[in-house]
């Protein structure tokens, strides 16, 4: 069964640092991957979707790369904001499962 | 085009209770999935519906339950209902995939249970 982990679990910095966050998995059978944040309370909100084939995608100040050969797949914030703080999520669908990390949860500090 | 859209928002139950949780997906979106998010288990997979037939099922018990109407709109229901059952219950819906492509999943605000 696919396993998704996220590390690290919490993460503060100030504001204007670049950061990376984690996410692996077990199984390199994937069809995607998916980056979503999650505000308190809310529900989840796409970010960068990355397909099996590419090995990147950007939008803007994220920057989200997939090796699937090592099940790896990070997502660059630059010059972080207060309000890029949340909870951020990846996901990868296999077939037409999703199987979703627990998160990382940012707070950028003015 | 209008997000997925979940209602109730927000419900208290009392256990024994039996609960029903609906969905409307994204116009066009004929793919509806259902999932269970907790602090301790993260977000939980319960099933997916695609054109009226369930096509995936998670490890929840069979309390849990959903159907897909013709409009593709979606409803789950909790019977019986137990204290650990409280958490946030969020849809997701997605257009049917591109060849050689999945497409993105949008998620609704959630509807969030909590049982007494």
């Amino acid at each position: 069964k696919q396993e998704v982990t996220q590390i690290p679990a919490a993460l503060s910095v100030p504001e204007g640092e670049n950061l990376v966050l984690n996410c692996s998995f077990t199984d390199s059978a994937i069809y995607n991957l998916q980056w979503f944040r999650q505000d308190p309370g809310k529900g989840l909100t796409s970010l960068l979707l990355i397909q099996s084939s590419q090995r990147e995608q950007t939008s803007g100040r994220l920057n989200a790369s997939l090796d699937k050969s090592s099940g790896r797949s990070t997502l660059y914030i630059a010059a972080s904001q207060p309000g890029d703080s949340a909870t951020y999520l990846c996901a990868v669908r296999e077939g037409n499962q999703f199987y979703f990390g627990t998160g990382t949860s940012l707070t950028v500090i003015p | 085009k209008a997000g997925v859209t979940q209602t109730p928002r927000y419900l208290i139950k009392t256990r024994g209770q039996q609960v029903t949780l609906s969905c409307s997906p994204i116009s066009g979106h004929r793919s509806v999935s259902w999932y269970q998010q907790t602090p301790g288990q993260g977000l939980q997979f319960l099933f997916e519906y695609f054109s009226e037939t369930q096509r995936n099922k998670g490890n929840f018990p069979g309390r849990f339950s959903g159907r897909q109407f013709s409009n593709s709109r979606s409803e789950m229901n909790v019977s019986t209902l137990e204290l650990g059952d409280s958490a946030l219950y969020l849809c997701a819906s997605r257009e049917p995939d591109s060849p050689f492509s999945g497409n993105t999943i949008y998620f609704g605000e959630g509807s969030w249970l909590t049982v007494v």
